[in-house]
């Protein structure tokens, strides 16, 4: 069965720290790993990552994949309160237009 | 900035009644998605749809669902016989591609509740 594994499952920061989030995963043929931020309501699209070691970056976030260890990691520097989210991963499987979550990482950023 | 768009925001219905949640995709879009987020538990994958067929459905999408293209702008997801576990956010998606452009734009979503 295809799963998504994040941690820590929440973390709580003060303004200016890094936070590192964590996804791995197990799919039967792996096509692309997904992170999302949801804040109220529906999921805004971060980065989509498909080879493993190139960093893909925006702004103060940046993340990484490695297909040979099976995760991902997502870097938030310089934190903000507006940071403050669940953080979610998915991958898509190759057998077609098939995601799976994980259960998301939610973050709080104190002022 | 286009955007999907989802009505109604909130619906409320009796167990075994059918509702209908309606998504507007993004225009030049052509795979589409539904998903489901129990309060407090992770999105869940149900359908999604490409070239007015399903591509793919996950183990949540039986007989009960069914989604549906009806014109060049809509897409719908009937649930038939509503049970009190239906109740949860259901998201609708887009993305203009597949592959290398499967970056998916979410709804605000449709919060169902079974009575």
């Amino acid at each position: 069965e295809d799963k998504v594994v994040q941690s820590p499952l929440s973390l709580v920061v003060h303004e200016g720290d890094t936070v590192t989030l964590n996804c791995s995963y197990e799919v039967t043929n792996f096509r692309s790993l997904l992170w999302y931020k949801q804040e109220k309501k529906a999921p805004t699209f971060l980065f989509m990552l498909t080879s493993s070691g190139i960093e893909k970056k925006s702004g103060r976030l940046s993340s990484i994949l490695d297909k040979k260890e099976l995760f991902s990691i997502l870097n938030i520097t310089a934190t903000q309160t507006g940071d403050s989210a669940i953080y979610l991963c998915a991958v898509e499987n190759n057998y077609g237009q098939n995601f799976v979550f994980g259960p998301g990482t939610r973050l709080s950023v104190l002022p | 900035e286009p955007e999907v768009t989802q009505t109604p925001s909130h619906q409320v219905t009796q167990m075994g009644q059918e509702v209908i949640l309606r998504c507007v995709p993004i225009s030049n879009h052509l795979y589409f998605y539904w998903y489901r987020q129990i309060l407090g538990q992770k999105v869940e994958f149900l359908v999604s749809f490409y070239n007015n067929e399903i591509s793919e459905k996950s183990e949540i999408f039986d007989d009960q669902f069914s989604v549906e293209r009806p014109d060049g702008s809509n897409f719908t997801l009937k649930i038939r016989s509503t049970k009190l576990e239906d109740s949860a956010m259901y998201f609708c998606a887009s993305s203009p591609g597949a592959g290398l452009y499967n970056e998916q734009f979410f709804g605000p979503g449709t919060r169902l509740t079974v009575l």
